[in-house]
């Protein structure tokens, strides 16, 4: 079955530490993207690439890096600059064409991280 | 960033009601989707929307892509207790970025 799949599910981390959460998908979606959702917010974007070797910030990109390499993969990594990381991670892919069903943004399970 | 604005915040029903929520934007979208979430897992797709007027179906959901191309609405038929969870509405802007209301947290009792 095709899908996104995000791991770790659940990660820990020290202050100070750098973290990388991965993205794959096998979609073959050209485009792909990175949320935080803090309790009971929204979804705000953190980068998002519309193809390999391109990427864009989003609107609270601040903190965070990301790399497209190839077309599966789009992993996040949360630095140490990253004030607040504690928080839930989802990551989505799409396909643009014009196709009926397209445009749709689909999502991995998410990657919930906590600070200690 | 923007976030569109999502009504209502959260609502408690009862089972077997119809409910009802909407979204509005300052901006035209070509595209809106609607998106239910449980807890600790990541959105699924309920229904999306390409065209304004657009009345679309799926099982006891209905939504709509307003006229004015700047709301939707998403209406839930006989609600039953697998309703609850968040629902979130979300645009497709002309740079390829999806804007996210801020969701409807729905509790169904039984």
């Amino acid at each position: 079955d095709g899908g996104i799949t995000q791991s770790p599910k659940y990660l820990f981390r020290k202050e100070g530490q750098n973290v990388t959460l991965s993205c794959e998908q096998n979609l073959n979606h050209d485009a792909m993207y990175w949320y935080r959702q803090d309790p009971g917010q929204g979804l705000r974007l953190i980068y998002y690439s519309q193809i390999v070797n391109d990427f864009q910030k989003g609107d609270i990109a601040e903190g965070y890096s990301v790399s497209r390499e190839k077309k599966e993969s789009f992993p996040l990594t949360v630095t140490s600059a990253q004030k607040n990381p504690t928080a839930f991670y989802l990551c989505a892919s799409t396909q643009w064409d014009g196709h009926s069903g397209a445009n749709v943004l689909t999502f991995g399970a998410g990657s919930r991280l906590t600070v200690l | 960033g923007q976030q569109l604005n999502q009504s209502p915040q959260s609502m408690f029903i009862q089972e077997g009601e119809d409910v009802s929520m909407n979204c509005t934007s300052s901006s035209i979208f070509n595209t809106w989707l609607w998106y239910k979430q449980d807890p600790g897992e990541g959105p699924v797709l309920l229904i999306a929307l390409y065209k304004a007027g657009e009345l679309t179906s799926n099982g006891r959901l209905t939504a709509q892509f307003g006229i004015t191309r700047k709301d939707s609405f998403l209406n839930i038929s006989a609600s039953i207790p697998s309703d609850v969870g968040i629902y979130f509405c979300a645009g497709l802007d002309r740079t390829y970025k999806y804007i996210f209301g801020t969701g409807t947290r729905l509790k169904v009792l039984a």
